[in-house]
């Protein structure tokens, strides 16, 4: 299994550009989330999924948009980029039965000039 | 609303040593699950350890344990033998099956002294 897996790793972009953040998981895993880490803030939830066609809004949503086609995808679309979003993005993925546990992928650095 | 609270940014431990990193939280949530995870430099996060909030015994894997007290809602973390490979970020987080929401502390970074 390859887990959780990201794209790209490494991001730059110029203020007011879009992009999308990719995420797949290969666990069949049901419940999937993105978080953005800034430095003294933690990990924030951005959006979250309970399965294909089901997303919900985090913490920390406006700028950002989801949708979740299949089980296995969970990309992230930023629409309009500001410095703001200049952040390191996780996605997690976890199974919604007993356990919890939330697997990570590697992280995406983003910066917004 | 749901919250975690880590208030120690930064913590210290000789190697060998033991250390016990704080958090709490808040809950309106009958049914929920804690969680320690660690972050080393590669910034992985790496689950370290998980209790859920129905069980009175204390989690325990290997060298880390945690001291879970339901009332006072403090969900500690403590670290045995400290190694050098422990310096790390950790953070602590809490999932609510009525929310969907996992929620995370803002992190104590560990350093280990040799």
């Amino acid at each position: 299994n390859a887990g959780v897996t990201q794209t790209p790793k490494f991001q730059v972009l110029k203020t007011g550009q879009s992009m999308t953040l990719q995420c797949a998981q290969d666990m069949n895993h049901e419940y999937m989330s993105w978080y953005r880490q800034d430095p003294g803030m933690g990990l924030r939830l951005i959006h979250y999924s309970v399965g294909a066609g089901i997303t919900d809004q985090g913490e920390v949503p406006n700028g950002y948009n989801v949708s979740r086609s299949t089980t296995e995808d969970f990309p992230l679309r930023l629409l309009s980029a500001a410095p703001s979003q200049t952040s390191v993005y996780f996605c997690a993925s976890s199974l919604t039965g007993i356990i919890y546990e939330q697997y990570f992928g590697p992280g995406t650095r983003l910066t917004v000039t | 609303a749901q919250t975690v609270t880590q208030s120690q940014p930064e913590m210290s431990v000789q190697e060998a040593e033991t250390v016990t990193l704080s958090c709490t939280y808040d809950t309106s949530e009958s049914d929920y699950y804690l969680f320690w995870y660690k972050q080393p430099p590669s910034r992985q996060m790496i689950l370290v350890i998980r209790q859920e909030a129905y069980k009175q015994q204390n989690a325990t894997e290997n060298r880390f344990s945690v001291n879970f007290q339901k009332a006072a809602k403090s969900f500690s973390l403590k670290i045995s033998d400290s190694q050098l490979g422990d310096a790390a970020m950790y953070f602590c987080a809490s999932y609510t099956s009525g929310t969907y929401k996992y929620i995370f502390g803002t992190g104590t970074r560990l350093k280990v002294l040799a």
